[in-house]
């Protein structure tokens, strides 16, 4: 079966500081993977999304920036935190040979993010 | 992309099957209605899809209209720990990713 996995679980930066959140996914050959952040009490925003190994869309411009070193892993990074880029960030799974060709997608544990 | 409509909230007891409609008027023929169900500080759980007439799982049912304007998802007999947001999505014509609207609070209360 598949597995998805993020870490760290919860993370608290000062603004100004690095950041680098890791996403890896076991049970699946090529999915496609995605990046979420929620806000509190907001809905879910898609940040980016890849369908190969150093393939990557941004949906929105901002301080983040993500890589997909292999197959399986996806990195979110920031050289420079900022107070709004605290949330919740879900990494995310699904097949298909289009990006959003299916609309089931799976998501890992999350990691809350803190920016002091 | 298909805009979707659905309660803000719920309040269900314990027991009672409980049913949340969702309204996607302008879905396309190439769209699928989806449902996810998100517990507090966890990622969104695939529940259920569908395209037409009636589609069950060991969570949950989904009946869909021929027209497909509308979808109801149904729980039957909920439980305390069925207390989530649910959120129905309809898609993906046009290539569109998942767009997470604030979906309905479901209250299950004893």
């Amino acid at each position: 079966s598949q597995t998805i996995h993020q870490w760290p679980a919860t993370l608290v930066q000062p603004v100004g500081s690095p950041l680098s959140l890791e996403c890896t996914v076991e049970g699946t050959s090529n999915p496609n993977l995605y990046w979420y952040r929620q806000a509190a009490g907001r809905g879910l925003q898609l940040l980016f999304y890849s369908v190969g190994i150093g393939q990557i869309s941004s949906e929105v411009p901002q301080n983040l920036s993500a890589s997909r070193p292999q197959d399986r892993q996806f990195i979110l990074s920031s050289k420079k935190l900022l107070l709004s880029d605290s949330g919740f960030y879900l990494c995310a799974w699904s097949v298909g040979t289009e990006f959003f060709s299916s609309y089931e997608q799976y998501f890992g544990p999350g990691t809350r993010l803190t920016v002091t | 992309l298909a805009k979707t409509t659905q309660p803000i909230s719920m309040d269900s007891y314990e027991g009672q099957e409980v049913n949340i409609t969702c309204s996607h008027n302008n879905i396309a023929t190439n769209d699928y209605i989806t449902w996810y169900q998100q517990f507090p500080s966890q990622g969104p759980r695939f529940i259920i899809q569908g395209y037409k007439t009636k589609v069950t799982n060991e969570v949950a049912s989904l009946f869909i209209p021929a027209d497909r304007k509308s979808s109801t998802l149904s729980l039957p007999r909920v439980s305390l720990s069925d207390t989530a947001v649910y959120y129905c999505l309809v898609g993906p014509s046009g290539n569109t990713p998942l767009v997470f609207g604030k979906g309905t609070r479901l209250s299950v209360i004893a």
